[in-house]
């Protein structure tokens, strides 16, 4: 079965903090993983996408990295915004119409 | 770019009405929309995949019948929910695939709108 785990649940950091969130998943075929931010109330948006040969990819204070023999990602949010605080999602794209979403860690940076 | 818009944000209604939420690709043409619902502190949850001027294809365990879903143009797509009961409260958000990156992009990029708070009372 097609499935995206992702680790932490919840986290809480101060502001400033550097923090790293995972994500494993068994997903095939295999066509990309993509890292969304989705505030409370809000639609998912896209912060990075990587195929099977990327290996990593950053914007702006955010940096995916992708391991496509263990099958597993990472999200490193560096020096923590109040702003930063949502929940972050993976998502594997199955093939080319289908995407498999994880349950989300939810974030919360305090003052 | 790459802007999708919902209508309305929110929306409030009675046990037993139908409501319909909008879902538009502002900037770009959407040949496949996808519509999801989302539970508190849950993920998106695909209910169907629609296509300009065909017949939406519905995931197993959405009743087509209760969520009527009509993508009449490139740029628009509509989700009814019929008969709505308070368990159809939830948060429902459309995404839309560019249909000029659709050919070329190795990538399937999805844009998702702002998302429909729907309850039932």
């Amino acid at each position: 079965k097609n499935q995206v785990e992702q680790s932490p649940q919840s986290l809480i950091i101060l502001e400033g903090k550097n923090c790293t969130l995972q994500c494993n998943y068994t997903v095939s075929p295999f066509s990309n993983l993509r890292w969304y931010k989705q505030d409370t109330g809000r639609g998912p948006v896209s912060l990075t996408i990587m195929t099977f040969s990327e290996n990593t990819k950053s914007n702006g204070r955010y940096t995916a990295t992708l391991d496509a023999d263990t099958k597993q990602s990472s999200l490193h949010i560096t020096a923590s915004q109040l702003s930063d605080s949502a929940s972050y999602i993976c998502v594997v794209s199955e093939g080319y119409n289908k995407l498999i979403f994880g349950a989300g860690t939810r974030l919360a940076v305090h003052p | 770019g790459a802007v999708v818009s919902q209508h309305p944000s929110r929306v409030i209604c009675k046990s037993g009405t139908s409501v319909k939420i909008e879902c538009r690709s502002l900037d770009f043409q959407a040949t496949t929309m996808f519509w999801y619902r989302q539970f508190p502190k849950q993920s998106l949850m695909l209910m169907a995949t629609s296509n300009e001027g065909s017949k939406a294809t519905y995931e197993q365990g959405v009743e087509k019948d209760k969520f009527l879903i009509n993508h009449a143009s490139l740029t628009l797509s509509t989700l009814t929910v019929t008969s709505a009961h308070p368990e159809d409260s939830s948060f429902y958000i459309c995404s839309a695939r560019d249909k000029g990156l659709a050919g070329g992009s190795s990538y399937n990029e999805q844009f998702f709108g702002p998302g429909t708070r729907l309850t039932v009372l």
